[in-house]
């Protein structure tokens, strides 16, 4: 059973175009995250939820909008893409600030 | 500039050797994390230190933290062929809410 499940793994897409990335997590865990790791493989995170509410929001254009419809699921919603917005997305939960985040497997946003 | 910054960024060794790794941060921390990430996939959690801890010890790996000098370092012994991957330090800073903010990782090769 995969704990931290993204998709698409891999997503190939015009500029200009929308595209939306999935995650969910089957662990119970109250937080998830959505972080951008670039070509370089440096990690920033871009958005945190804790039960369905946004409680980090990271310098990230507006054109990125986060969803959690609950606290089992954030969805990454991207307008207008751009040739700057390829990277691997992603998604990892955590349960308290005592313990590790699980990860996901990423994917790999690439903008033609 | 990053919050973590490892040190080196690359290392090749042989197997049975040991690999070191050091991470440097700037800020108070509630505790600091190691991540591994083989190539193409998500980041696995390996260990996590708390900042009133100075050594933490998880089967091949000992991992250091020295608050004082704000730095971390993680030794994986007698390595492995399978221990090739990249190795990410992340910190929770006490300031800066529940998110951890990670370092650029040391990229290791373990040579058979």
């Amino acid at each position: 059973d995969t704990a931290v499940s993204q998709t698409p793994k891999y997503l190939v897409t015009q500029m200009g175009n929308d595209k939306s990335i999935k995650c969910e997590q089957n662990l119970g865990h109250d937080t998830m995250y959505w972080y951008k790791q670039d070509s370089k493989k440096f990690l920033k995170i871009m958005f945190s939820y804790n039960n369905k509410e946004l409680i980090i929001n990271e310098t990230v254009p507006n054109r990125f909008s986060p969803k959690s419809p609950d606290k089992a699921h954030l969805n990454l919603h991207i307008n207008s893409l751009e040739l700057g917005d390829s990277a691997v997305y992603f998604c990892a939960s955590s349960q308290g600030g005592r313990y590790g985040y699980t990860f996901g497997s990423g994917t790999r946003l690439t903008v033609v | 500039s990053q919050q973590g910054e490892e040190d080196p960024q690359a290392l090749s060794i042989q197997e049975g050797e040991n690999a070191t790794m050091n991470c440097s941060y700037k800020t108070s921390i509630n505790n600091l994390q190691w991540y591994r990430q083989n190539s193409g996939r998500g980041l696995v959690h390996l260990i996590l230190i708390r900042s009133n801890e100075r050594e933490k010890h998880s089967g091949r790996l000992r991992v250091t933290l020295d608050t004082s000098k704000k730095s971390s370092s993680l030794l994986i012994t007698a390595s492995r062929a399978a221990d090739t991957a990249s190795y990410f330090c992340a910190t929770d800073e006490i300031a800066a809410g529940n998110k951890l903010t990670f370092g650029g990782g040391t990229r290791v090769l373990v040579k058979p």
